[in-house]
């Protein structure tokens, strides 16, 4: 069974440019998460997922951050603009639910480098 | 708000040595606790879930452990190996402002020397 995947692995761009990164979650799992992790630290949430609602986006950095998962299924992330300190890396992790008792399953992430 | 310590930041062992990684917690209202092992470049891997009601997990050679009332859990990594060497993260889920949220600490970095 295919895990989380996610593209593209790696972007560099230069600040004040948009970018985008998707995700298709392991088939069936209905919650999906973005999830940012700077270097040396430990991912931060970004956006939970139920099903197309965002349900949890109390992380997302709005005025720059914008995410969607129309269909319920795969979704992609976006920064509009980039600046200096987005340079990260941006996972993607899903789960059957939001239970307590669900694992969330992690993609490789995208990482991302602005200069 | 939770925040989650893992010590030491980063650990160097001979192979074959046993080993032990440390996560401390501050709010023990959790749901359950996991442990993640990271390679670089490369996404988070599931090691073990412990559900609050647990005590303690095994898989393997790993064990991990759950004192929710003292906040701490400890992964223990027997006979360890160079393929062992990862960074080793452990996320606590607790409930939030709109559902349950994994918590993480910062790692520990661990290598393993042939």
């Amino acid at each position: 069974e295919a895990g989380v995947v996610q593209s593209p692995r790696y972007k560099i761009i230069e600040k004040k440019q948009p970018v985008a990164f998707w995700c298709n979650p392991i088939s069936g799992h209905n919650t999906l998460y973005w999830y940012l992790q700077n270097l040396g630290q430990g991912p931060e949430l970004l956006i939970r997922y139920e099903n197309e609602e965002a349900v949890d986006d109390s992380q997302l950095p709005k005025d720059r951050f914008s995410a969607e998962r129309l269909k319920g299924v795969d979704s992609t992330l976006k920064i509009q603009p980039a600046e200096l300190g987005d340079s990260a890396v941006y996972l993607c992790a899903s789960s059957l639910g939001q239970g307590s008792y669900n694992e969330q399953f992690f993609g490789p992430g995208t990482r991302l480098t602005v200069l | 708000k939770q925040e989650v310590t893992q010590i030491p930041a980063a650990l160097s062992v001979p192979e074959g040595e046993n080993l032990v990684l440390n996560c401390s917690f501050t709010d023990s209202a959790i749901y359950n606790l996991q442990w993640f092992r990271q390679d670089p470049g490369k996404g988070l891997t599931s090691l073990l879930l412990i559900q609050s009601s647990q005590r303690e997990q095994t898989s393997g050679r790993l064990n991990a452990s759950l004192d929710k009332s003292s906040g701490r859990s400890t992964l223990y990594i027997a006979a360890s190996q160079p393929g062992d060497s990862a960074t080793y993260l452990c996320a606590v889920r607790r409930r939030g402002a709109s559902g349950s949220r994994l918590t993480f600490g910062e790692g520990t970095q661990l290598t393993v020397n042939p």
